[in-house]
C-alpha cells in the first residue's frame, strides 16, 4: 500500500521550459513533504520541503505547491536546465515522534539542451 | 563539515550470510535513520537510532539490526540474507529524532545477493 505516489516513471522537457513533478499522498497525517534529488551513484540530496501550513514554498527556480485537499504537491523547476537531470523522489513525514521519511518511486527528469 | 560517508560502496554475498554495513554520520549530527532502496522504487525506512538508542522502526523482519556508537557513527546488520535483500542501503544522518528535521543522505551500499 503506497502512501506516497509518483505516478509519472518519467518526464522530458527541454532546456529553458518548466519541468512540473506530481505527488500524491493517501495519510492525511502527513503534515510536512520534501523533496529530494538523485544523480546516479550519489545519494538523495534535499532540494526543498514545505509544512502543511502552507501551500506554497519557493527557493530560487524551484517552487512546490500543496494542496492539502486534494492531498497532492508539485514541484516546480523554471527555468529548467541539463544539470537538472535527476531522479526526483517526494518524500512526506508526520509527527510520529521521530523523523522518518515515506518516499515515493520517484520520477526520472530528463532535461535536453 | 564533513558529510555522511557509507562503507562499502558495494558488496556481494551468498544467501545465508550476514553483512554488516557501516555509516558515519555528518559532523553535529545525532540521529542515523537507516533505508533500502530496491531497484525501481523509493528509499524504505528500516529504522532510526538517536543518541544510541533505536526510537523507531519500519516493516523489516528482526534479521535487520543495528547500532549506534557514541560518536553516533553506526552499523547496519543483516543476518540469513536472502536474494531479496538486493539493494541499495542509504545512511542517514540529522540533528535531532523529531519529525521535522532535515536528512542529509550517504552514497549508499550497493548490496548484492547471490
Amino acid at each position: 500500500d503506497q502512501q506516497v505516489k509518483q505516478n509519472s516513471p518519467s518526464l522530458s522537457v527541454q532546456e529553458g521550459r518548466i519541468s512540473i513533478l506530481n505527488c500524491d499522498y493517501t495519510n492525511s497525517m502527513f503534515d510536512y513533504f520534501l523533496w529530494y534529488k538523485k544523480y546516479p551513484a550519489e545519494g538523495p540530496t534535499f532540494l526543498i520541503s514545505i509544512s502543511s501550513i502552507k501551500d506554497k514554498n519557493e527557493d530560487g527556480r524551484f517552487t512546490v505547491f500543496l494542496n492539502k485537499s486534494a492531498k497532492h504537491l508539485s514541484l516546480h523547476i523554471v527555468p529548467s536546465q541539463p544539470g537538472d537531470s535527476a531522479v526526483y523522489f517526494c518524500a512526506a513525514s508526520m509527527n510520529s515522534g521521530y523523523s522518518t521519511l515515506t518516499f515515493g518511486k520517484g520520477t526520472m527528469l530528463l532535461v535536453s539542451p | 563539515e564533513t558529510g555522511v560517508t557509507q562503507s562499502p560502496t558495494h558488496l556481494i554475498k551468498t544467501r545465508g550470510q550476514q553483512v554488516t554495513l557501516r555509516c558515519s554520520s555528518q559532523s553535529g549530527h545525532n540521529t542515523v535513520s537507516w533505508y533500502q532502496q530496491a531497484l525501481g522504487q523509493g528509499p524504505q525506512f528500516i529504522f532510526q537510532y538517536y543518541r544510541e538508542e533505536e526510537n523507531g522502526r519500519g516493516n523489516f523482519p528482526p534479521r535487520f539490526s543495528g547500532l549506534q556508537f557514541p560518536n553516533y557513527s553506526s552499523e547496519l546488520n543483516v543476518n540469513a540474507l536472502e536474494l531479496d535483500d538486493s539493494a541499495l542501503y542509504l545512511c542517514a544522518s540529522s540533528s535531532g529524532g523529531g519529525p521535522y528535521t532535515e536528512a542529509f543522505f550517504g552514497q549508499g551500499t550497493r548490496l548484492t545477493v547471490v
